[in-house]
């Protein structure tokens, strides 16, 4: 199947630093691509959708200002947690679909450990 | 809106054991269902999927039946193995939103030899 991967796996960081994951497709384009954030023991909410050569579409009560997303290429979107704080402290997945449709699978990225002190 | 409505865990099994974990959705339209799986210190894996009513999704001996009916789409396997022990994630995507999951709250599964 279809790879998507994630960079970094793993982040520390202080409070009040901004904070770049990456989500790559390896082997396919992807227009769009979907992060979620996923709490202890807790399902994936669904935070915004990237769209390349356009603006991310934000879900209801996500920060447009805290969670920056740019879709660089048809390989590539970043969300970058801008001046992170404790309470960003969470796993963040990525995932893309591999074609046009609404039957059209899914692939998650590992996901990103983001630990804010 | 769509939502997915999954069986509380976690669930604790012998090995060998019969493996049911409930899965109930409310969405508009026809949606696509989901299981997902996420193995400790991995990422999420497409476990099975059903794409219309009365569809029945199957992979490494799981099983799920798309039931129109009773909104369900409950995952079912004969005899877990230690390896099964992961979260268990149902989700669906809707006709109209193009790629966008609606997940469960997800299931815990322990499996003990």
């Amino acid at each position: 199947g279809a790879v998507v991967s994630q960079h970094p796996s793993r982040v520390i960081c202080k409070s009040g630093t901004s904070v770049k994951i990456e989500c790559r497709s390896l082997d396919f384009q992807a227009t769009t691509m979907f992060w979620y954030r996923q709490f202890p023991k807790q399902s994936l909410m669904l935070m915004a959708t990237s769209n390349e050569g356009s603006k991310a579409t934000y879900e209801q009560g996500v920060e447009k200002d805290k969670f920056l997303i740019n879709h660089a290429s048809l390989t590539l979107s970043t969300l970058t947690v801008a001046s992170a704080h404790p309470e960003d402290s969470s796993f963040y997945i990525c995932s893309a679909p591999t074609g046009q449709g609404s039957y059209n699978e899914q692939f998650f990225g590992p996901g990103t450990r983001l630990t804010v002190l | 809106g769509n939502s997915v409505t999954q069986m509380e865990g976690p669930v604790t099994l012998s090995e060998e054991a019969f493996l049911t974990i409930n899965c109930t959705y409310t969405a508009t339209g026809y949606p696509s269902l989901f299981w997902y799986v996420q193995y400790p210190g991995e990422g999420l894996q497409l476990l099975l999927k059903a794409t219309k009513a009365d569809d029945k999704g199957s992979n490494k001996g799981f099983e799920a039946t798309y039931r129109k009916e009773t909104t369900s789409f409950h995952l079912e396997k004969g005899s877990v193995q230690v390896s099964d022990s992961a979260v268990y994630f149902c989700a669906l995507q809707g006709g109209t939103s193009y790629g966008k999951l609606t997940f469960g709250q997800g299931t815990i599964l322990t499996v003990h030899p």
